[in-house]
């Protein structure tokens, strides 16, 4: 079992539903990244939170928003998204610090109709 | 421009057969280089850092090597349950905080 915890596991929605993805972890890691994964590639960085503020934006719609609320949780409050932001979005975390692996959960599975 | 290269890009094995999985980079200052390897449907779980090259780290069946310009994850007698897509991701040096670069994966099968 991954010790970062992402739910829901799926979730569909229409392009006018707001929805919020949630992560968590409690391994006292102080870094949190979300990614995006199209089927048969590899995770794309979308953001990054140290110490609960945001150090990483990769140029990300507006129609994604991130939030921290405290060290052991992460979301990801989504609107209006489009067909093509159907993916599985992965939360992260890490030890701050360089070279410091990164452990993902498993992912919610997002489908826009 | 920086790049991760993972070959073969898919990769079918019979149980016991031996083999190896490449990743090079050509990246201007490595910091760092990680292994994962992904089920369907599941998150990237962590396998090795590399940090310098000669370096070698194993685990099970897996042994990783890092050379100056790519690295390999020799897979030693596989068994069924080794399948799965083995990303690589490097750790640069002008990049900030734990940004990692992934290279588009391996997919191996493993043939009982």
């Amino acid at each position: 079992d991954t010790e970062v915890t992402q739910t829901p596991k799926h979730l569909v929605m229409g392009m006018t539903n707001k929805k919020s993805l949630k992560c968590e972890q409690h391994m006292g890691h102080r870094a949190m990244y979300w990614y995006k994964q199209k089927a048969k590639k590899p995770p794309e960085l979308m953001f990054v939170y140290s110490y609960e503020k945001l150090s990483i934006n990769e140029s990300v719609p507006s129609r994604f928003s991130p939030e921290c609320p405290n060290s052991s949780l992460l979301n990801l409050h989504l609107h209006a998204l489009q067909p093509e932001d159907s993916a599985l979005y992965l939360c992260a975390s890490s030890q701050q610090g360089h070279l410091r692996p990164q452990h993902f959960g498993d992912g919610t599975r997002l489908s826009i109709l | 421009e920086d790049q991760v290269t993972q070959s073969p890009e898919a990769l079918r094995l019979q149980e016991g057969e031996s083999s190896s999985l490449n990743c090079s980079y050509t990246v201007s200052g490595l910091r760092g280089l990680f292994w994962y390897r992904q089920d369907p449907g599941k998150g990237p779980e962590f396998l090795f850092t590399l940090y310098s090259a000669g370096e070698e780290k194993e685990k099970e069946r897996l042994k990783a090597t890092l050379t100056k310009k790519e690295s390999f994850l020799h897979i030693t007698a596989p068994k069924p349950e080794d399948s799965a897509t083995y990303l690589c991701a490097v750790q640069m040096r002008e990049t900030s905080g734990s940004r990692l670069t992934f290279g588009e994966g391996t997919q191996l099968t493993v043939n009982p």
